[in-house]
């Protein structure tokens, strides 16, 4: 069946270093891939997505581009924040199974100042 | 629109309590998703909806767990009865089955089983 690996945490930075979290998948079909992002107290929200593969996926400084040769859709910041510090997850959905998403473990960041 | 809204967002009860979680989804949306989420299993898929009928529930842990969506805007998470293991933060999400598959979830029950 599908999967997402992603690398363990934490990953402990300070203010302002560059970011990569690492993500690769498995899945049958060509399916969409998404980071999603978790601060403490609260539900998981769309930091960004790509529906094909090349295509690459931004907002909030963040950038993830999806790389269908290595089935992979790691994650980029050039420049943290404290602000940033949260559990980020990567997830795929394959067209052939509705909408259900599957995620990976989470990798959660902390941003020293 | 405001969102995935979930009730009540804490919740302690005792042991062998019967245990009631409700979500109303973004209007317009067409699925709908409980997960449950610890600090030692992850994220969790517990079942999902498609236009209020239940699509998978492989991942409902055992027979004490219970979900119904009644119509497209209100479904329910039921446990009973409820043990201390079931501690966890539960989430509700839904999507739209027009859009690119992404989900929209609540802010979480916090469920605390003493």
């Amino acid at each position: 069946g599908d999967s997402v690996t992603q690398m363990e945490g934490p990953v402990t930075l300070s203010e302002e270093a560059f970011l990569t979290i690492n993500c690769t998948y498995t899945a049958t079909g060509y399916p969409s891939l998404f980071w999603y992002v978790q601060y403490p107290g609260e539900g998981l929200q769309l930091l960004l997505k790509a529906t094909k593969a090349d295509d690459k996926g931004s907002n909030k400084g963040f950038e993830a581009t999806y790389r269908k040769e290595t089935t992979s859709f790691h994650l980029e910041k050039g420049s943290v924040q404290v602000s940033d510090s949260a559990v980020y997850f990567c997830a795929l959905s394959d067209k052939n199974a509705g909408n259900m998403l599957t995620f990976g473990g989470g990798t959660r960041l902390m941003v020293k100042p | 629109d405001a969102g995935v809204i979930q009730s009540p967002r804490h919740e302690v009860t005792e042991m062998g309590q019967e245990v009631t979680l409700r979500c109303k989804p973004i209007s317009g949306h067409d699925y709908l998703f409980w997960y449950r989420q610890t600090m030692m299993r992850g994220l969790e898929l517990l079942i999902y909806f498609n236009n209020n009928v239940p699509i998978d529930d492989s991942g409902m842990p055992e027979d004490r767990f219970s979900a119904k969506m009644p119509n497209a805007s209100f479904s329910t998470l039921k446990i009973q009865p409820s043990e201390p293991r079931d501690s966890a933060v539960y989430f509700c999400a839904s999507s739209f089955s027009g859009s690119s598959y992404e989900q929209y979830f609540g802010p979480g029950t916090r469920l605390t089983v003493t």
